[in-house]
C-alpha cells in the first residue's frame, strides 16, 4: 500500500543553519504531497504542498520539490530560526477520499 | 484561517468507562472529518472517516464498536471510546475538510487520553 518514509530525528541545528528533512514515498497513481508542521501544543498546520511532478511548494522560507523519478519530496530551508523548532510531517494523498498518509514525523530543534 | 477545536484537551478515565471527544469546525462547515491516533514518537494513524449524516468508514483493524463516531452536524463530530482500557491511552487528533476531498484539511489540537 501507499506509504511515506521520513528521516529519523531529532534534528538539532544552530540558528541560520541549512535544513534538509528527507521524505520518500510509495504510491500507486499520482499522489499530492504535503508537508505539515506541528508546533508544541498546537494542531498540525499545512506548511506547503505540491500536486504534480516537478511542482515546487514553498512557504515561510521552506521549499520542497515533487520528484517523481526519485519518489521524493525533501523539505529544505536555507536559514532556520529558533521559531522553526517543531515536528514536521510529510504526507501524501491519493484518490478522491481526502485521506492523508503520514510519515513518522521529524522533530527539529533549533538552538540560538 | 479555518479553525478546528477539540474538547477536552486531555482526559483521564478509569478502565472500563467510556469517554467522548468532540471535534468542531468553528468557522466553516465540514461534510467530512477524519479521526487519527498518534502514539509517542510515531506517525498519525487514520482511524476513520466521518461523513455528516452517514455512517463512519473505519480503517482496517480499527474496532468500530469500540470507537464510536457520530457526525450529526456539519460542524461537529464525536469520537466515543467505549469500555476504555490502558492500551487505548493515546493522542487523538481530528481534522476537517473544508470543501471537497482535494481541499485542505484543518487539524484540531488533539486530545490526550489516559486510561488508568
Amino acid at each position: 500500500g501507499d506509504s511515506v518514509t521520513q528521516m529519523e530525528g531529532p534534528v538539532t541545528l544552530s540558528e541560520e543553519a541549512f535544513l534538509t528533512i528527507n521524505c520518500t514515498y510509495t504510491a500507486t497513481g499520482y499522489p499530492s504531497l504535503f508537508w505539515y508542521v506541528q508546533y508544541p501544543g498546537e494542531g498540525l498546520q499545512l506548511l506547503l504542498k505540491a500536486t504534480k511532478a516537478d511542482d515546487k511548494g514553498s512557504n515561510k522560507g521552506f521549499e520542497a520539490t515533487y520528484r517523481k523519478e526519485t519518489t521524493s519530496f525533501h523539505l529544505e530551508k536555507g536559514s532556520v530560526q529558533v521559531s522553526d523548532s517543531a515536528v514536521y510531517f510529510c504526507a501524501l494523498r491519493t484518490g478522491n477520499t481526502g485521506k492523508l498518509i503520514f510519515g513518522q514525523g521529524t522533530t527539529l530543534q533549533v538552538k540560538p | 484561517g479555518a479553525v478546528v477545536s477539540q474538547h477536552p484537551s486531555r482526559v483521564i478515565c478509569k478502565s472500563g468507562t467510556s469517554v467522548k471527544i468532540e471535534c468542531r469546525s468553528l468557522d466553516f462547515q465540514a461534510t467530512t472529518m477524519f479521526w487519527y491516533r498518534q502514539f509517542p514518537k510515531q506517525s498519525l494513524m487514520l482511524m476513520a472517516t466521518s461523513n455528516e449524516g452517514s455512517k463512519a468508514t473505519y480503517e482496517q483493524g480499527v474496532e468500530k464498536d469500540k470507537f464510536l463516531i457520530n457526525h450529526a452536524s456539519l460542524t461537529l463530530s464525536t469520537l466515543t471510546v467505549t469500555s476504555a482500557h490502558p492500551e487505548d491511552s493515546s493522542f487523538y487528533i481530528c481534522s476537517a475538510l473544508r470543501g471537497g476531498p482535494r481541499d485542505e484539511q484543518y487539524f484540531g489540537p488533539g486530545t490526550r487520553l489516559t486510561v488508568t
